[in-house]
């Protein structure tokens, strides 16, 4: 079966750290991942997008890695802060597909 | 980056009416326009894909009788949910994809439903 997973539902890291989120996913053949960032009672926010044919992407504080063959993606929040404290959703677009499939999300606090 | 509104951000209904919830695109075209339900603490569950001009896909156990999707426009989309009950209360958004940028959406802020 379809599956796409995010490493942990919740993650407590102290500020200043890096936060890293994993999404694993299974029987799906991407084109695109995308991360967002969600904070309660509002909709998804875009952060990075990462093609099947890259490795890596920066913007900022954030980067992104995408294993093809390990079937997963990295997020990196580096020198985090309270305010990166939200749900962070991965979302796969397949070569094939026209819908985005999104991850459980991972609950991600930083700690002052 | 691209913006997408949603109107209400939040309604309260009674049993048996029927509500009308819109997502607009602000500053690009949508060929496609996507319905996501979430509940507390869940991802975003698809509902349907809305393409312009066209009948909405749904996916499998959404009933189309149920939530009417119409995007008559490059610009609107309108979802509507018939006969509300009280299981049909949750967070409604919706996304937004440019034509020429087929790996992008762009979400709305969300709509809460809450029906009475």
């Amino acid at each position: 079966s379809q599956k796409i997973e995010q490493n942990s539902e919740a993650l407590n890291i102290q500020e200043g750290k890096t936060a890293t989120l994993t999404c694993n996913y299974t029987n799906y053949s991407p084109a695109y991942l995308q991360w967002y960032r969600q904070d309660p009672g509002r909709g998804p926010v875009f952060l990075l997008l990462i093609r099947e044919n890259e490795k890596e992407k920066r913007k900022e504080r954030l980067k992104v890695t995408f294993d093809t063959t390990l079937k997963q993606s990295l997020f990196h929040i580096t020198a985090s802060q309270p305010a990166d404290s939200a749900t962070y959703l991965c979302a796969l677009l397949t070569r094939t597909g026209n819908q985005f499939y999104f991850g459980t999300g991972t609950s991600l606090t930083v700690i002052p | 980056g691209a913006v997408v509104s949603q109107h209400p951000s939040r309604v309260i209904c009674k049993s048996g009416t029927s509500v009308k919830i819109e997502c607009r695109s602000l500053d690009f075209q949508a060929t496609t326009m996507f319905w996501y339900r979430q509940f507390p603490k869940q991802s975003l569950m698809l509902m349907a894909t809305s393409n312009e001009g066209s009948k909405a896909t749904y996916e499998q156990g959404v009933e189309k009788d149920k939530f009417l999707i119409n995007h008559a426009s490059l610009t609107l989309s309108t979802l509507t949910v018939t006969s509300a009950h009280p299981e049909d209360s949750s967070f409604y958004i919706c996304s937004a994809r440019e034509a020429a940028l087929i790996g992008t959406q762009y979400f709305g802020p969300g709509t809460r439903l809450l029906v009475l």
